[in-house]
């Protein structure tokens, strides 16, 4: 089914590992982003990428990095895993910004992660 | 920069009866507003979604939202709930278009509890 893929599903980390989370998109979106949820904070955008070879930091940055491979991958990466960094993060893509009835989002499953 | 906020984070009703949840929202420049639902352990699922064109929006599960420019508000309602609507709900609102390239902007979020 066309979507968004994320890998893995869950993951437990201890302080100061490094991981690599994975988003694909199969429907030819140009625009993808990065997302953590927290209760109570509603989603948090960490990272966005507007088309492929362009990134851009969003409201939470801080500790992550991003990269876009393709049009269809857009990976976000901890260097150094801290406990604040626990939650639930969303990956999503997007259709063409300003197209009306086309435009959406659509988010993948979420990542559930842990940093002990 | 533009930013939602939800009107209580826990709002509990009785099946059949109707349910509000409030979406007030702030954006310098005119916004597309989306109601999405979170089942537990789940992604986001898009509900509904303003865009253009007619202020009363219907989206799935019955569900609808008027956009009203005047109190800047994207209120959620359902005339008759049902214990499957027991969700959180997601206010959010993006820029159309420019250089914010579609970036969603989510309220806290909303639990909905449905009584027998």
């Amino acid at each position: 089914n066309a979507g968004v893929t994320q890998t893995p599903k869950f993951q437990v980390l201890k302080t100061g590992q490094s991981m690599t989370l994975q988003c694909a998109q199969d429907m030819n979106h140009n625009s993808m982003y990065w997302y953590r949820q927290d209760p109570g904070m509603g989603l948090r955008l960490i990272y966005y990428s507007a088309s492929e070879g362009t990134t851009d930091k969003g409201e939470v940055p801080n500790g992550y990095n991003v990269s876009r491979l393709n049009k269809r991958e857009f990976s976000l990466r901890l260097e150094s895993a801290a406990p604040s960094q626990t939650s639930v993060y969303f990956c999503a893509s997007s259709a063409f910004v300003g197209t009306g009835d086309n435009y959406g989002y659509t988010f993948g499953s979420g990542t559930r992660l842990t940093v002990v | 920069a533009q930013s939602v906020t939800q009107l209580g984070s826990h709002v509990s009703v009785s099946e059949g009866a109707l349910v509000l949840l409030r979406c007030n929202y702030s954006s310098s420049v005119p916004p597309y507003l989306f109601w999405y639902v979170q089942y537990p352990n789940q992604g986001l699922q898009l509900l509904l979604k303003y865009t253009t064109g007619a202020t009363l929006v219907k989206g799935i599960n019955g569900f609808e939202a008027e956009f009203k420019k005047s109190e800047t508000s994207f209120h959620l309602t359902k005339p008759s709930a049902h214990m499957s609507d027991a969700a959180e709900y997601f206010c959010a609102v993006s820029k159309a278009g420019g250089t914010s390239y579609g970036k969603l902007t989510f309220g806290q979020g909303t639990i909905l509890t449905v009584h027998p």
